[in-house]
């Protein structure tokens, strides 16, 4: 079945500091691919997406690109603040899902100052 | 403002005392779904719906019932509560062609 497998946390980063989030899925068909933020004592909400191979999602300094030949979508950012910290999820949807998604396992990341 | 409301935030109860918690939306959105989220485990789904009358079995439903009489609401009860649903849950909304927008989340503690 469709999967998703994010890099385990958490990870810890200094302030400015380069971030990658590895997100890898398996699928058949064609899905869309989704990066999920979750601050502190909050819900989920949409980072950015990507819907079709080669596309780039970006939002708040954060990218990821669709890379079909790879079955990735990792989440970077070029310089990330405390505020940042936050559990991030991969998810994907497919046609076929009912538009209901599939959860990486969450990756929680901590900036320190 | 759009948005999924869900009560109560925090619930505190003991083993066997049936329980809902509500959810609410103001998007007209068809979709909705119930999730758990447990540490290590990430997000499960408990059960979503499609539409009104319209629902579905996700991940993790046993244990758990939930309806869908009106279109802005999606109940989730818990008949007879047991320790090992002990969770933070949370219910959110979409369309097909939409991001899911989430509450703010349900903590249960069941002792």
């Amino acid at each position: 079945g469709d999967s998703v497998t994010q890099m385990e946390g958490p990870v810890t980063l200094s302030e400015e500091a380069f971030l990658t989030i590895n997100c890898t899925y398996t699928a058949t068909g064609y899905p869309s691919l989704f990066w999920y933020v979750q601050y502190p004592g909050e819900g989920l909400q949409l980072l950015l997406k990507a819907t079709k191979a080669d596309d780039k999602g970006s939002n708040k300094g954060f990218e990821a690109t669709y890379r079909k030949e790879t079955t990735s979508f990792h989440l970077e950012k070029g310089s990330v603040q405390v505020s940042d910290s936050a559990v991030y999820f991969c998810a994907l949807r497919t046609l076929d899902s009912n538009y209901q998604l599939i959860w990486g396992a969450g990756t929680k990341l901590i900036i320190k100052p | 403002e759009a948005q999924v409301t869900q009560n109560p935030r925090y619930l505190i109860t003991v083993t066997g005392k049936k329980l809902t918690v509500t959810c609410s939306q103001n998007m007209n959105h068809e979709y909705m779904s119930w999730y758990r989220q447990d540490p290590g485990l990430g997000l499960r789904q408990i059960y979503y719906s499609m539409n009104v009358e319209v629902t579905d079995k996700g991940d993790v439903p046993e244990g758990y019932k939930v309806s869908r009489k009106e279109k802005r609401n999606f109940p989730l009860i818990l008949e007879s509560p047991s320790p090992n649903q002990t969770s933070l849950y949370f219910c959110a909304s979409n369309t097909n062609n939409s991001p899911l927008h989430f509450g703010n989340g349900t903590r249960l503690t069941v002792t």
